[in-house]
């Protein structure tokens, strides 16, 4: 099974935020990805968090990690039609390999 | 370069013949991934590369399946005798120092009939 695992679809209005959630297994990941992936297309980096941080803050784009709880988040501020996508959350294990999740469909509504 | 490229962005190979997919990682970059993403599903880890250390093939689904890579500069995926099974895009990532995030290419879309 996943050692990551992300909720597969969102649906969200124009205009509104977006919030993508994540759940990891390793307690030792040093670091945490959020990857963008639009059609017919590779993995953007988006932000990453280093794990001894709560909250990384990246114009639109806000992560908060549970560490607790294993628990990572994305929000979107003001999501846009372009950032319907596919959204990938990551945790870095052993620091080099990176588990992905299944990655979570974004559609944006007008 | 500017990026990770990959070549063919493309293949369509009849079952039984081996293919082979290239990998330009970023300029300088020591570690180079190979990932397999099959439709509608998450990052299958096959290969990585670091330096000149040996690499780690954990994820290399069976022994159809091999990677080189030459000094820190292309590497090549060649799967032999491919099955159905094997359709899905294969993605090339870099990373330079420890820890630095991975750049991924755009993709080999691979398709066996």
């Amino acid at each position: 099974g996943e050692d990551v695992e992300q909720s597969l679809f969102l649906s969200v209005r124009e205009g509104d935020s977006s919030v993508i959630n994540c759940t990891y297994t390793d307690s030792s990941s040093t670091y945490l990805y959020w990857y963008k992936q639009e059609p017919g297309a590779g993995l953007q980096l988006l932000t990453y968090i280093f794990s001894n941080m709560d909250m990384k803050q990246d114009q639109r784009l806000t992560v908060l990690l549970n560490k607790k709880d294993k628990h990572l988040s994305l929000r979107i501020a003001d999501t846009q039609t372009g950032d319907s996508a596919i959204y990938f959350c990551a945790e870095a294990l052993r620091d080099y390999k990176l588990s992905f999740g299944a990655g979570t469909t974004v559609t944006v509504r007008a | 370069g500017a990026g990770v490229s990959q070549s063919p962005s493309n293949k369509v190979t009849e079952k039984g013949k081996d293919v082979e997919l290239r990998c330009d990682p970023i300029s300088g970059h020591t570690a180079l991934y190979w990932y397999r993403q099959r439709l509608g599903q998450g990052l299958e880890f096959l290969i990585y590369f670091q330096g000149n250390s040996a690499p780690d093939k954990s994820g290399l689904p069976s022994d159809r399946f091999s990677a080189e890579r030459t000094g820190e500069s292309v590497s090549t995926l060649t799967i032999q005798r491919t099955q159905q099974e094997d359709s899905a895009v294969y993605l090339c990532a870099s990373s330079g120092v420890r820890n630095s995030p991975l750049h991924f290419g755009n993709g080999t879309r691979l398709t066996v009939t």
